[in-house]
């Protein structure tokens, strides 16, 4: 696709609840990261992909949150027994990452994750 | 610690002023140095990027400076429009094989008619 495709724009559940969301970078760029942007707030780090090289886990807040990147491409965060702090949106970015410098991150348009 | 304060937090201006945004960083080793521009509701958009040996940089109304002695930037915005509303955040990226760039919690502009 042109941009980075994220789904769903919009999720909604009660806590307890596991949910997905998914990132679909800009063909060809190697890089993939996913931040959570709360209310008002900046953007924090959360996972950082490239490659085939083992990720960047860094930033995962517990380990209720996992991410995977499946054939160097689509990416998808999974969040264990939603708590309602979980509530934020969640913006997936790639970029080429030419060696030895970052590169323009591209971000999607975000999920944004409500917990009840 | 690699960090990236930015000032003002928030910034309200009348449409066809000028306006000055600040970020100070304390990345180390320094590689780039982007401003990024969020919309509300929408993914942040690279402005401009600034490299070490460059000063200064335009992308039509938004002009970016980089001090890298003083590790300052600023970004300048003349006559502004109604479509300049939204956050403005200073992203710096290290050398050396980090990838994970430093993102500014960023400056809320508000333009009014």
């Amino acid at each position: 696709g042109a941009g980075v495709s994220q789904s769903p724009s919009n999720k909604v559940t009660e806590k307890g609840k596991d949910v997905e969301l998914r990132c679909d970078p800009i063909s060809g760029h190697t890089a993939l990261y996913w931040y959570r942007q709360s209310l008002g707030q900046g953007l924090e780090f959360l996972i950082y992909f490239q490659g085939n090289s083992a990720p960047d886990k860094s930033g995962l807040p517990s380990d209720r949150f996992s991410a995977e990147r499946t054939g160097g491409s689509v990416s998808t965060l999974t969040i264990q027994r939603t708590q309602q702090e979980d509530s934020a949106v969640y913006l997936c970015a790639s970029s080429l990452n030419p060696a030895g410098r970052t590169g323009e991150l591209f971000f999607g348009e975000g999920s944004r994750l409500t917990v009840l | 610690k690699n960090q990236v304060e930015q000032s003002p937090q928030s910034l309200i201006i009348l449409e066809g002023k000028n306006c000055t945004l600040q970020c100070n960083y304390t990345v180390s080793p320094f590689s780039n140095l982007r401003w990024y521009k969020q919309d509300t509701g929408r993914g942040p958009v690279s402005l401009t990027i600034m490299t070490f040996s460059e000063n200064t940089k335009s992308n039509g109304r938004y002009t970016a400076t980089l001090d890298a002695d003083t590790k300052q930037s600023s970004l300048h915005i003349t006559a502004s429009q109604l479509s300049d509303s939204a956050s403005y955040i200073c992203v710096v990226s290290a050398s050396g094989g980090s990838y994970i760039p430093t993102f500014g919690r960023g400056t809320s502009l508000i333009v009014h008619p």
